[in-house]
């Protein structure tokens, strides 16, 4: 089993909506986790922070749930530039940050 | 945030040559550096964890004698792919991170390489 899973997508959205994506983690002993946003054959870019407490940041909302082991991203009023690859990073052991495998989002007009 | 600067961002080589790729921290000292690589459509998968003035740890399954790691200063790590074959072609991204523990981490551009 991989440490960090997925859906791969794409999910396809108009513009506005809303859509959460939801990211699970095997290794109970991970001490922290990122969304990454990267873009076609760019490099990733880091685009939040998942607190335990959550965090918020303008349309976009993480959260972390220990228990259950997964962490979410929402992103709210969604716009056509929001149309990427969110990555969702574990810190894995020895603090080694190990990636998802990526979940499309494609925003339509 | 932090910038990491990796060059070259794209090459194409024939089978055979050797190719090297720089990883820097520009404006931070990075103890230690990552050096993933992705397939299309793929997740980036790690290759090693190369750590300053010391060998670089591999992860299960990449060729330590294929992919040269040196990390000689705290500012630049670089990856040489050796002998290059098609099935290499690939996305290569180095990233950093400032201190210890758990941080986020800072990525290069990547290199495209392509073996032809």
């Amino acid at each position: 089993r991989k440490e960090v899973e997925q859906d791969p997508g794409p999910f396809n959205v108009p513009e506005g909506a809303t859509v959460a994506f939801n990211c699970t983690y095997s290794n109970s002993a991970s001490q922290s986790f990122f969304w990454y946003r990267q873009d076609c054959r760019k490099e990733p870019k880091l685009l939040m922070s998942v607190y335990s407490s959550g965090n918020e940041d303008g349309r976009f909302t993480a959260q972390l749930n220990r228990a259950s082991q997964y962490i979410s991203l929402l992103i709210r009023d969604s716009k056509l530039s929001d149309s990427a690859t969110y990555l969702c990073v574990g810190s894995g052991g020895s603090y080694i940050p190990t990636f998802g495998r990526g979940t499309s989002l494609i925003v339509h007009p | 945030g932090a910038v990491v600067s990796q060059h070259p961002s794209w090459v194409i080589c024939k089978s055979g040559t050797s190719v090297k790729i720089e990883c820097r921290s520009l404006d931070f000292q990075a103890t230690t550096m990552f050096w993933y690589r992705q397939f299309p459509k793929q997740s980036l998968m790690l290759m090693a964890t190369s750590n300053e003035g010391s060998k670089a740890t591999y992860e299960q399954g990449v060729e330590k004698d294929k992919f040269l790691i040196n990390h000689a200063s705290l500012t630049l790590s670089t990856l040489t792919v050796t002998s290059a074959h098609p099935e290499d072609s690939s996305f290569y991204i180095c990233s950093a991170r400032i201190g210890q523990g758990a941080a986020e981490a800072f990525f290069g551009q990547g290199t495209r390489l392509t073996v032809v």
